[in-house]
């Protein structure tokens, strides 16, 4: 079975640039989740989809991030202007519904210059 | 609000030593209780999965305990190896709204030395 797909796995940018990150979750997961993980902190929810529906975002910088999911399978994140302080791993992860186990993809490290 | 505190923050012990890991949460209305291990650069890898009605989960080496009345769970590691090394950290998912919200603690940096 495949896990988790991310892309790109590295990626240095300019502040103000942006920057775009994809995910393709577990086959069959309905549940699609974001997180941004900063050098030495756990991982904190960005966005967390159901299906192609929103369910938490109350955590997203929505003034530079976005993100979809189109036909509930893969997912984008988008930073547009990206600052210092979104250097981070920003991890997918996804799960067969709520309540179950989570899987991880290999994350994709942002630096941001 | 769901607060998951891991103690100790760093641990460097000698290879083949036994260890606990440590656990904490202050609302006990979970799902589950997840404990995963995340390499230098690396996403993380799922190790146990501990369901809210269970108080146990063993895999190979390792051995999770949930207590959920004094919110706690508790990872054993029995005779560490070097490929241990590893953060650790727990997930802990409560019920937010109808679904599942989950909050991670900082983790524990495990040093094994051969």
């Amino acid at each position: 079975e495949a896990g988790v797909a991310q892309s790109p796995r590295y990626k240095i940018i300019e502040k103000r640039q942006s920057v775009a990150f994809w995910c393709n979750p577990i086959s069959g997961h309905a549940t699609l989740y974001w997180y941004q993980q900063i050098l030495g902190q756990g991982p904190k929810l960005l966005i967390q989809f159901q299906n192609n529906g929103v369910v938490d975002d109350s955590q997203l910088p929505k003034d530079r991030f976005s993100a979809e999911r189109l036909k509930g399978v893969d997912s984008t994140l988008k930073i547009q202007p990206a600052k210092l302080e979104d250097s981070a791993v920003y991890l997918c992860a996804s799960s067969f519904l709520g309540a179950q186990e989570l899987f991880f993809g290999e994350g994709s490290r942002l630096t941001v210059l | 609000k769901q607060e998951v505190t891991q103690i100790p923050a760093a641990l460097s012990v000698p290879e083949g030593e036994n260890l606990v890991l440590n656990c904490s949460f202050t609302d006990s209305a979970i799902y589950n209780l997840q404990w995963f291990r995340q390499d230098p650069g690396k996403g993380l890898t799922s190790l146990l999965l501990i369901q809210s009605s269970q108080r146990e989960q063993t895999s190979g080496r390792l051995n999770a305990s949930l207590d959920k009345s004094s919110g706690r769970s508790t990872l054993y590691i029995a005779a560490s190896q070097p490929g241990d090394s590893a953060t650790y950290l727990c997930a802990v998912p409560r019920n937010s709204g109808g679904y599942q919200k989950v909050t991670f603690g900082i983790g524990t940096k495990l040093q094994v030395i051969p």
